[in-house]
């Protein structure tokens, strides 16, 4: 059971938009910063966005991310199929005193 | 360049020791944070421990606690994971990430490392 909570899946065709939910508590996405994370089969994870919606650079701009509250949320538009992979969000938690981690949202570009 | 790179993984049988290592370039190692975080196979990321920029300040997943112990070196900007009476639950990638500094939190994550736990 992980801390923060993610739907398991999401799917959309090419071309459309997909928002993936994060949702959290007040130990932690309330009061630090939300971090996204890519992982393709096989690979490492990637960080997409970090401090709730800044990109590193390299990450297009038609990947975002958004924080309010408890919930955040992580959009694509223009969706390709080489976004076709899991999705993690990730915050510190100051009451575990550990970074915590959502379940992953496996997305499928249809 | 930000490069993170992990080695010194294996395999190991139940209760034996492994040492796995990180080193960085590219970014100032001593004014980061430094996460380990690992992957069972199929599974999602977890977090297994934290240490601070200094080394002074460091936390366990509950799962590892009495049994890891995570260290840096800032000279040879090296992060290392001692791990001891290893479980076959302890299998997996075992990702160096970069954490916080104190202006933002840019994480960064390395290629991993496998340590398999098997007799």
């Amino acid at each position: 059971q992980s801390v923060l909570t993610q739907p398991p899946s999401v799917s959309a065709a090419p071309g459309q938009r997909v928002a993936i939910s994060c949702s959290g508590t007040s130990s932690n996405v309330g009061d630090n910063y939300v971090s996204w994370h890519q992982q393709l089969p096989g690979a490492a994870p990637k960080v997409l966005i970090y401090d709730n919606y800044k990109r590193l650079p390299g990450i297009p701009d038609r990947i975002s991310g958004s924080k309010s509250g408890t919930s955040a949320t992580l959009a694509i538009t223009g969706l390709q199929t080489g976004d076709d992979a899991v999705y993690y969000c990730g915050a510190w938690d100051n009451n575990l005193n550990g970074w915590v981690f959502g379940g992953g949202t496996k997305l499928t570009v249809l | 360049e930000v490069q993170v790179v992990e080695s010194g993984g294996g395999s190991v049988q139940p209760g034996g020791s492994l040492r796995v290592s990180c080193a960085v370039s590219g970014f100032i190692f001593s004014s980061y944070e430094m996460n380990w975080v690992r992957q069972a196979p199929g599974k999602g990321l977890v977090w297994v421990s934290y240490i601070s920029y200094s080394g002074s300040t460091k936390y366990y997943a509950d799962s590892v606690k009495g049994r890891f112990a995570i260290s840096r070196d800032n000279a040879k900007n090296s992060l290392y994971l001692q791990m001891n009476s290893l479980r076959a639950d302890d299998t997996g990638v075992y990702y160096c990430a970069r954490g916080c500094s104190s202006d933002s939190c840019d994480v960064y994550w390395g290629q991993g490392t496998l340590v398999t736990v098997s007799s």
